[in-house]
């Protein structure tokens, strides 16, 4: 059974940082490139990241360029999300996803960021 | 950016009745491999998204076949042949040919009547 779980969320102050990890299991995690993807509170999906099989690749949205930072550790089938510079309008449950034609066959349950003083 | 387009932004539909949701992009979704990389999700409230669609109308894995995506270049069409109410919740369409960034539809809640 393919799986997902994310954690690492929780309340952070604006400007500070955070790791997120998405753990999986169930499927050859270096066969696949993976995907982050943000909701605010009561609004739609964004697009975050994305990584290449082997981590070399990385591509952000406009938003958190600079200032997220995807990895992963494929010997751990984990995948990670360095967040700093953290501010309110980066306050959204988090969702990794892998790809398979696209982003998001499957999702893990998400983790809850809250940026707040 | 490509920006996704929906509606209506809220469906209502009787039980058994059919229902259809439309999305539009702001350029041709068709990529270069002649493959469109239109998607669609649906999230039930207090879940995570699940994909029902992938390149514009192959249904992944364990969708039922009441579910069927269609369109071609702007314009593409989520239909739900007969709705029942586990399809309740908000469904969202997808791009994935012109990226990064990746961009998706602002939603449209489905309600049952």
């Amino acid at each position: 059974e393919v799986r997902l779980v994310e954690s690492g969320g929780g309340l952070v102050q604006p400007g500070g940082s955070l790791r997120l990890s998405c753990t999986v299991s169930g499927f050859t995690f270096s066969d696949h490139r993976m995907h982050w993807v943000r909701q605010a509170p009561g609004k739609g999906l964004l697009w975050v990241s994305r990584i290449s099989t082997d981590g070399t690749e990385t591509h952000y949205a406009d938003s958190v360029k600079g200032r997220f930072t995807v990895s992963r550790d494929n010997a751990k089938n984990t995948l990670f999300l360095q967040m700093s510079s953290l501010g309110a309008e980066d306050t959204a449950m988090y969702y990794c996803t892998r790809d398979v034609q696209s982003v998001g066959d499957y999702w893990g349950p998400g983790t809850l960021v809250t940026v707040s003083s | 950016d490509v920006v996704m387009t929906q509606s209506p932004l809220s469906l209502p539909v009787t039980l058994g009745q059919p229902a259809s949701i439309s999305c539009r992009s702001s350029q041709s979704l068709v990529h270069s491999n002649g493959d469109t990389y239109l998607s669609w999700f649906h999230q039930r409230p207090g879940q995570s998204p699940r994909r029902l669609i992938y390149k514009l109308s192959n249904r992944d894995s364990g969708v039922p076949d009441r579910f069927s995506g269609s369109g071609s270049g702007t314009d593409f069409t989520l239909k739900i042949s007969r709705v029942e109410a586990e399809d309740v919740g908000v469904y969202y369409c997808m791009q994935g040919t012109h990226w990064p960034p990746y961009t998706f539809g602002q939603g449209t809640k489905l309600e049952i009547k």
